[in-house]
C-alpha cells in the first residue's frame, strides 16, 4: 500500500516551453502533497506544500508564478514548470501523506527534466 | 534549518556495522530516515516521533534522543543492498514539512 506515481518519468523540452508533471496517490487519499527538487549529488529541497482545494504554500526563494501547483483532488497534484530554462533542469519528486497512516511521506519515483 | 548529518560518506565491507547521525539545533517533532539509490526516489525506512523512541526492522534500526535533538541510524551486518545515500528528514511541527540533511553516502563492498 501507499503507492505514489509520477508522470512522466522523464521529459526533454526546449527552453521557453512549459512542462506539466503529475503526482498521484494510487491507493490512498492525500490531503497534503509535497514537491521537491534535487540537483545532482545534492539533497532534496522542498519547493512547496500542496493542500487539496487550497493554494499551495511555497518555500522561500521558489517562484510561485514559475512553478504552478494545482491540487485539484485528493489523489492528484500537478506541478507546471512555466517557461522552462536550462537551469530548471533537475529531478522533481513529489511525496504524499496518507492521513490515515500517520506522518510518513511516501515518495513518487521522480521526474527527470532536461531543458535544452 | 537543515539538520546536520555525519559522516558524509562511509565505506564498509559486507557484514560490518555503520552508524549515521543526524542532529538539529531546533526542537523536533519527528525524524524520518530514507535511503536513495542513484537515479531513484528516496525509499522510506522509518519514522521516529518526539517522546524519544527507538525503532527497527531487520538489521536496520534507529533511535531518537529528544533531549539532544539527535537521531542515529544503525546498520548492522551490512549487505551489498544497503549501498546508497541515506537522508534524515526532520519535522519541526504540525506543518509536516520535511527538511532533509545533506545525506550520507554508504558504500558496501563485497
Amino acid at each position: 500500500g501507499a503507492v505514489v506515481s509520477q508522470h512522466p518519468s522523464w521529459v526533454i523540452c526546449k527552453s521557453g516551453t512549459s512542462v506539466k508533471i503529475e503526482c498521484r496517490s494510487l491507493d490512498f487519499q492525500a490531503t497534503t502533497m509535497f514537491w521537491y527538487r534535487q540537483f545532482p549529488k545534492q539533497s532534496l529541497m522542498l519547493m512547496a506544500t500542496s493542500n487539496e482545494g487550497s493554494k499551495a504554500t511555497y518555500e522561500q526563494g521558489v517562484e510561485k508564478d514559475k512553478f504552478l501547483i494545482n491540487h485539484a483532488s485528493l489523489t492528484l497534484s500537478t506541478l507546471t514548470v512555466t517557461s522552462a530554462h536550462p537551469e530548471d533542469s533537475s529531478f522533481y519528486i513529489c511525496s504524499a501523506i496518507d492521513g490515515g497512516r500517520g506522518e510518513t511521506q511516501y515518495f513518487g519515483p521522480g521526474t527527470r527534466l532536461l531543458v535544452l | 534549518q537543515q539538520p546536520v548529518q555525519s559522516p558524509q560518506a562511509v565505506i564498509l565491507r559486507e557484514g560490518e556495522d555503520a552508524v549515521i547521525n543526524c542532529s538539529s539545533s531546533k526542537a523536533l517533532y519527528s525524524v524520518h530516515w530514507y535511503r536513495q539509490k542513484h537515479g531513484e526516489a528516496p525509499v522510506f525506512l522509518m519514522i521516529l516521533l518526539k517522546g524519544g523512541e527507538q525503532k527497527g526492522h531487520d538489521k536496520i534500526s534507529a533511535s531518537f534522543n529528544e533531549k539532544k535533538q539527535q537521531s542515529s541510524l544503525y546498520l548492522t551486518a551490512s549487505q551489498l543492498s544497503y549501498s546508497g545515500t541515506y537522508f534524515c528528514g526532520t519535522v519541526l511541527g504540525s506543518a509536516r514539512q520535511l527538511t532533509f540533511g545533506s545525506g550520507t553516502q554508504l558504500t558496501v563492498l563485497p
